[in-house]
């Protein structure tokens, strides 16, 4: 079983809809969750990182964690056609004095416009 | 402010051959960790480098070695490449003082194994 599980999609939705993603996984010991957002034929770049459960918001984005369910969400508001892109979560425990990173499979989503 | 940069961005080699990546961390980090990202996965972590010293490593076999010079830089070797290495390699830095993880990556270095 992959610590990290996200659904590869495609997922496809029209602008202006509501898109949610969303990653589970298996290890307690994640500490800090985060999103990525790559383009095609680029490195990922961070949007969103959050520490405790609950939700934290920045623009069009929201990022939810329930470490209860061990969930975490990115919900974008108002999808523009410039978001689309693959979505990777990634979570991060300390192994040795520093802090591991572990990817998700990605997520590919394409706005209509 | 330069970001992450990596050389070659593309690269083609045969089976059996040898290949080195390099990477330039972004101004004020001296923490790089690489990853191999196959087409269509997540990355996955190879190694990270401090202080000039590996200090953690994935699940990658010996044929994947690193260094961290003086000034930061690292570089990427893969000896005796198989098929399966065709991937983009990845390298990111981090400043020491991050307790999140938080990851700034490069482009990646796009290498087709034939």
């Amino acid at each position: 079983q992959k610590e990290v599980e996200q659904d590869p999609g495609p997922l496809s939705v029209p602008e202006g809809a509501i898109v949610s993603l969303n990653c589970t996984y298996s290890n307690s010991a994640f500490q800090y969750f985060m999103w990525y957002r790559q383009y095609s034929r680029k490195g990922p770049e961070l949007l969103m990182y959050t520490y405790s459960s609950g939700n934290k918001e920045d623009g069009r984005f929201t990022a939810q964690v329930d470490k209860s369910s061990k969930y975490i969400s990115l919900f974008i508001r108002d999808s523009q056609p410039s978001d689309s892109a693959t979505y990777l979560c990634a979570m991060s425990r300390q192994i040795q004095g520093a802090q591991k990173l572990v990817f998700g499979q990605g997520t590919r989503l394409t706005i209509n416009p | 402010d330069a970001g992450v940069t990596q050389s070659p961005t593309h690269l083609i080699k045969t089976r059996g051959q040898q290949v080195t990546l390099r990477c330039s961390p972004k101004s004020g980090h001296d923490t790089v960790s690489w990853y191999q990202q196959a087409l269509g996965q997540g990355p996955q972590f190879i190694f990270q480098y401090y202080e000039e010293e590996e200090r953690q490593r994935g699940n990658f076999p010996d044929r994947f070695s690193g260094h961290q010079f003086p000034n930061y830089s690292s570089e990427l070797n893969v000896n005796a490449l198989l098929l399966g290495d065709s991937a983009l390699y990845l390298c990111a830095s981090s400043p020491t003082s991050g307790p999140t993880g938080e990851l700034f990556f490069g482009e990646g270095s796009r290498l087709t194994v034939l």
